[in-house]
């Protein structure tokens, strides 16, 4: 079983501040690695999906970066809103189906 | 609008009873596959289907079994086996098997076994 980590494992914040998270994954066998976020009683959605090295991919105040070489992807959230509280999963797809991470639990206070 | 349905979306069990989840898409996607998500844990992968009449185990298959007999439906039974069923479930789907296709998510069975 890879081993996907995510970091932190939860995360407040007050509304306006700007935050970052990190999913690590095997450097190997490397194909995609995918966000979603989560939002309570919701279906997870998809925010982006990476396949290159040095991939930068962006949606509004939400951005994500790649580095496949060393094994890690940033989720930014610039400005964050009390909407964007929600569970933010990465996924790697070593292969055919992704391996999940726990997810960053991110809680906006207003 | 396409999408996938679950149903029920609460599910109470006995123990030593087996139960079947539904899964239901209308994306005319040819993937699916059964997650499960326990507190502080990652979605594990339970079956997945790539093509009607065909499924392969996941990581935590144990204790549970599938059927693709139509693509639109991929229903997941938790068996009187399965050891501690009492989870989250969640059912996805992908246009084709691809490490890059983007899952799509129904809204996801609570199990509870009494």
């Amino acid at each position: 079983i890879l081993n996907v980590e995510q970091s932190p494992q939860s995360l407040h914040v007050q509304e306006g501040d700007s935050t970052n998270f990190t999913c690590s994954f095997p450097s190997s066998n490397f194909y995609a690695l995918h966000w979603y976020r989560w939002e309570t009683a919701k279906s997870p959605e998809a925010l982006f999906v990476m396949t290159l090295n040095g991939d930068e991919k962006k949606k509004g105040r939400i951005s994500a970066t790649l580095n496949t070489k060393e094994g890690y992807s940033y989720l930014y959230i610039k400005g964050s809103q009390p909407e964007d509280s929600a569970t933010y999963l990465c996924a790697f797809g070593g292969s055919y189906i992704p391996t999940f991470g726990r997810g960053t639990s991110l809680i906006v206070h207003p | 609008d396409g999408g996938i349905t679950q149903s029920p979306k609460y599910l109470f069990r006995k123990e030593g009873q087996n139960v079947t989840l539904s899964c239901e898409q209308n994306l005319n996607h040819d993937a699916m596959y059964w997650y499960r998500q326990d507190p502080g844990q990652g979605l594990r992968l339970i079956y997945y289907s790539q093509i009607v009449n065909d499924f392969q185990k996941g990581d935590i298959a144990e204790g549970y079994s599938v059927s693709r007999e139509k693509k639109e439906s991929f229903p997941l039974t938790v068996t009187s086996a399965q050891k501690n069923p009492t989870a989250f479930y969640l059912c996805a789907s992908t246009a084709v098997t691809l490490a890059w296709d983007e899952q799509f998510f129904g809204p996801g069975t609570r199990l509870t076994v009494l």
